[in-house]
């Protein structure tokens, strides 16, 4: 079992429309997580980080269930830009702290 | 940028030849990070980095190898011991106990 998993997609969905991403971890020691967008051939950047009580930035969305070790990012009225590769990310803040990465899931938004 | 530089951004070179990828950041951070990503997969971490003088190994180290003599370079090796070599590979810098910043990445093919 991944250690991390995702949908792949891709999810194409029109503009304007609101698209959930859900992403599920097995590591229970987790104790940060984030989403981060990846561009074609680009490098992963940091969209956000998730909290326990849930966050928000604009027109994205994150939650954090940990009981049931889930993660999920919502995107409400979705723009042409915002077509690209969406990963979730967890990490351990002992030993090496490195990040344990999803696979990614694709988004298509069409005009 | 993320406050790391990485080059080349295109890298190739022969099977049988060992090849260095330079990763450089300018913010003063102790723990740096070698991840490689293939298509449609999450990142894998390869090794890293919490202080000058110092590294461990990540997940998939075999192959490869690093130094950190200064504070702000993070140089990795790929060996002619590493069997499929052809990937994109990331560095990361973390300035906090949570979350990690990339460079734009090398893309090595090797023939």
């Amino acid at each position: 079992r991944k250690e991390v998993e995702q949908d792949p997609g891709p999810f194409n969905v029109p503009e304007g429309a609101t698209v959930a991403f859900n992403c599920t971890y097995s590591n229970s020691a987790s104790q940060s997580f984030f989403w981060y967008r990846q561009d074609c051939r680009k490098e992963p950047k940091l969209l956000m980080s998730v909290y326990s009580s849930g966050n928000e930035d604009g027109r994205f969305t994150a939650q954090l269930n940990r009981a049931s070790q889930y993660i999920s990012l919502l995107i409400r009225d979705s723009k042409l830009s915002d077509s690209a590769t969406y990963l979730c990310v967890v990490n351990m803040l002992t030993g090496r702290r490195a990040l344990t990465f999803g696979s990614g899931t694709r988004l298509q938004v069409q005009p | 940028d993320g406050g790391i530089t990485q080059s080349p951004k295109y890298l190739f070179r022969k099977e049988g030849q060992n090849v260095t990828l330079s990763c450089e950041q300018n913010l003063n951070h102790d723990a740096m990070y070698w991840y490689r990503q293939d298509p449609g997969q999450g990142l894998r971490l390869i090794y890293y980095s919490q202080i000058v003088n110092d590294f461990q190994k990540g997940d998939i180290a075999e192959g490869y190898s690093v130094s950190r003599e200064k504070k702000e370079s993070f140089p990795l090796t790929v060996t002619s011991a590493q069997k499929n070599p052809t990937a994109f590979y990331l560095c990361a810098r973390r300035p906090l106990p949570y979350e990690q910043y990339f460079g734009p990445g090398t893309r090595l093919t090797v023939t």
